[in-house]
């Protein structure tokens, strides 16, 4: 089945550094990949939809410039939380699908900590 | 704009009951449902998906849909502990679009 590999599961930074999140499809390619942001007791908040080759495209309220995204081969995506603030801390969660036909996969997620 | 309701519970059902989890969707234009289970502290984890207008068994879970009442609900007979989570019901239109999640529901199966 298709697998999406999360790196770091976890990560505590000091405010105002900048974090980089990478997201792996490892058995398929995926031009299209999904960030997700995940408060405590909240459901899944879709950031921006990844595109090989091309911009990302952010959903309203996300900042473009705080939250870069990369896409830059066929099997990687990777977002960089800039300037981190405590307000940033929160689960973060790649997704990817394998074919119009299949489910979507999630990488393991990575919990950040902005102290 | 796409919104997902579900019922967010805590859902409580003894261990070897029938667990009903129900899912209503406002975008007529939704053309794939997906069932996701979340433990605490962990990433979703794809139940099944249904396409198509009806019921859909996996093991013990069956997905039900109705697109004309926009609704989809997922049963999960004989409910083991193991089963206490969130889960979380996304639909999304046809293609590679993002999933749109509802809030979830949480199940306790009590033991």
């Amino acid at each position: 089945g298709a697998v999406v590999s999360q790196h770091p599961s976890r990560v505590i930074c000091k405010s105002g550094t900048s974090v980089k999140i990478e997201c792996r499809s490892l058995d398929f390619q995926a031009t299209t990949m999904f960030w997700y942001r995940q408060f405590p007791k909240q459901s899944l908040m879709l950031m921006a939809t990844s595109n090989e080759g091309s911009k990302a495209t952010y959903e309203q309220g996300v900042e473009k410039d705080k939250f870069l995204i990369n896409h830059a081969s066929l099997t990687l995506s990777t977002l960089t939380v800039t300037s981190a603030h405590p307000e940033d801390s929160s689960f973060y969660i790649c997704s990817a699908r394998q074919g119009n036909l299949a489910g979507y996969t999630f990488g393991s997620g990575t919990r950040l900590t902005v102290v | 704009q796409k919104e997902v309701e579900q019922n967010s519970g805590p859902l409580s059902v003894p261990e070897g009951a029938i667990a009903s989890l129900n899912c209503t969707y406002s975008d007529r234009g939704s053309q794939s449902f997906f069932w996701y289970r979340q433990y605490s502290g962990k990433s979703p984890e794809l139940i099944m998906f249904i396409y198509s207008n009806g019921d859909k068994e996996d093991g013990r879970f069956t997905a039900q849909l109705n697109k004309a009442s926009q609704y989809v609900s997922l049963l999960i007979r004989d409910s083991q502990p193991s089963d206490s989570a969130t889960y979380l019901c996304a639909v999304t239109l046809s293609g590679n679009t993002p999933l749109v999640f509802g809030k979830g529901t949480r199940l306790s199966v009590i033991a």
